[in-house]
C-alpha cells in the first residue's frame, strides 16, 4: 500500500488478556519500528526491525512484549497479561534509508 | 543513551506570526527529522535534513541541520490555524542501532 497500516486502529482489552498489534510496512522498505506513545508524551522506542538482522529488542519495557516479524514484512507486536499502564497508541515506522514513516497508530486501552 | 531536548514544550500562536522551535543533542545524528501529530493520527513526516549545515524548506516550514549535527531548528511562517498540533524532532544515527530518538515535542496551540 501507499503508507504504514496498522490495525486495529482501536482495541480496547480485558486487564491481563493478551493483545496483538499488526503493521504492515511500506513495501520495499527493509526496516520496521515500533514506538509507544502514552497520552500527550512523546514517543518511547521499543523495538526495530533491519532485513535478516536480528531485531534491536533494547526497548521493549517487559517480557510481556514481543514483537516478530515475518517474510520480511508484516509485523506482529504482541502484549501478554495486558496491565493498565500498557494503555497507550503504539506506533509502527517503516524505512528504506534514512526517511521514516509512520503509521496511525493502534489505540490500545486496557480496562 | 543519546538525549534530545526540545524546546519550547508549548506555545500560543496567533494568525500570521512566525514560530521557531528547536532542537539540541548530546551526541551527533546522521539524520535530523521533523513530524507534526495531530491528535488521534500517527507522526507524519515535515522535513527531513541528512547533511549538516543543511537548510531545507518545505512551504511554510524551514528547517535547519546544525552545522555541528548537535541540532537542529524548525520555523514555521505566517502561521495559519491548521498549523496546531504537536512538532517532534528526532534524530537518526546509523552507529546507534538505526533507532530515531525523539524529542519530548512543541505543543503548538491557537492564542485564546
Amino acid at each position: 500500500g501507499a503508507g504504514v497500516s496498522q490495525s486495529p486502529s482501536n482495541k480496547v482489552t480485558e486487564k491481563g488478556k493478551d493483545v496483538e498489534l499488526r503493521c504492515d510496512p511500506i513495501s520495499g522498505h527493509t526496516a520496521l519500528y515500533w514506538y509507544r506513545q502514552s497520552l500527550g508524551q512523546g514517543l518511547e522506542f521499543l523495538i526495530y526491525f533491519q532485513g535478516n538482522s536480528a531485531p534491536d529488542k533494547s526497548g521493549l519495557p517487559s517480557d510481556r512484549f514481543s514483537a516478530e516479524r515475518t517474510g520480511g514484512s508484516v509485523s506482529t507486536l504482541t502484549i501478554q497479561r495486558t496491565q493498565q499502564e500498557d494503555s497507550a497508541v503504539y506506533l509502527c515506522a517503516s524505512s528504506y534509508e534514512d526517511t521514516i514513516y509512520f503509521g496511525e497508530g493502534s489505540w490500545l486501552t486496557v480496562v | 543513551g543519546q538525549q534530545l531536548n526540545q524546546s519550547p514544550q508549548s506555545m500560543f500562536i496567533q494568525e500570521g506570526e512566525d514560530v521557531s522551535m528547536n532542537c539540541t543533542s548530546s551526541s551527533i545524528f546522521n539524520t535530523w527529522l521533523w513530524y507534526k501529530q495531530d491528535p488521534g493520527e500517527g507522526p507524519v513526516l515535515l522535513i527531513a535534513l541528512y547533511k549538516a549545515g543543511e537548510l531545507t524548506s518545505n512551504g511554510r516550514l524551514t528547517a535547519q541541520f546544525g552545522i555541528t549535527r548537535k541540532d537542529s531548528f524548525l520555523n514555521i511562517s505566517a502561521s495559519i490555524p491548521s498549523d496546531v498540533g504537536i512538532y517532534f524532532c528526532a534524530g537518526h544515527l546509523k552507529a546507534a542501532g538505526n533507532k530515531l530518538t525523539f524529542g519530548g515535542g512543541t505543543r503548538v496551540l491557537v492564542k485564546p
